[in-house]
């Protein structure tokens, strides 16, 4: 396994338009997070999944925003009626267990661009 | 979750050691100090953890202050694949808080 894959890498997308990203964690990490990076920024949480439960949403995950987990594995992001504010990264992570001694890993990102 | 201090930016000489501060004054007994670094185009990537002794791994080593009001992230030897932006987070070990939560980071410059 090659770690946490995310796609597309990159989307350009319409002001108005939905758009939805997926991301494929490492193998048998049942924790699953993800993020939003705008540019000079470090990494904001979003939400969190324990296999195909979502234990927490941040107040930034507006009600445009929905994730997924089905069946524990991989994971989708959907943003509805995109405004040009959620132009961002928007980073998955994984991790084997819960609590602080485990790190996330953390894949490459989907940029998103709202036109 | 306890507020951690950087600084913004720092240069360093390759093959030089690097010395990487973090203030975080208002630690309590159960945070573990995290540090996590970004290189350029990618996801941020785990470096190192300690709780109150001093930790090393083959990436670099975590010096926490007696008081563990401050560490400092050490890469012994820079390169130039060391570019990237560092991160100190706290996580406080309660299984109820999974999320980490990024400040702005050092920024790290490696000179030719």
């Amino acid at each position: 396994d090659t770690g946490v894959s995310q796609n597309p890498r990159h989307k350009i997308t319409k002001r108005g338009q939905n758009v939805t990203f997926r991301c494929d964690p490492i193998s048998e990490h049942n924790r699953l997070y993800w993020y939003r990076q705008t540019l000079g920024q470090g990494p904001e949480f979003l939400t969190y999944f324990q296999n195909e439960a979502q234990l927490e949403k941040s107040r930034l995950l507006s009600d445009r925003f929905s994730a997924e987990r089905p069946k524990g594995s991989f994971s989708t992001l959907e943003i509805q009626r995109t405004e040009q504010g959620d132009s961002a990264m928007y980073l998955c992570a994984s991790s084997p267990i819960r609590g602080a001694t485990y790190e996330q890993y953390f894949g490459p990102g989907t940029r998103l661009t709202v036109t | 979750d306890a507020k951690t201090t950087q600084p913004n930016s720092m240069e360093s000489n390759e093959e030089e050691p690097v010395h990487l501060p973090c203030n975080h004054s208002t630690i309590s007994g159960t945070d573990y100090i995290h540090w996590y670094r970004q290189l350029p185009s990618q996801g941020p990537e785990y470096v190192i953890h300690g709780l109150t002794s001093n930790v090393n791994n083959r990436m670099a080593s975590l010096a926490i202050a007696e008081d563990r009001k401050s560490s400092t992230l050490i890469l012994h030897r820079a390169t130039l694949r060391d570019a990237a932006v560092y991160y100190c987070i706290l996580r406080d070990f309660d299984f109820g808080n999974e999320k980490l939560t990024f400040g702005t980071g050092t920024r790290l410059t490696i000179i030719p």
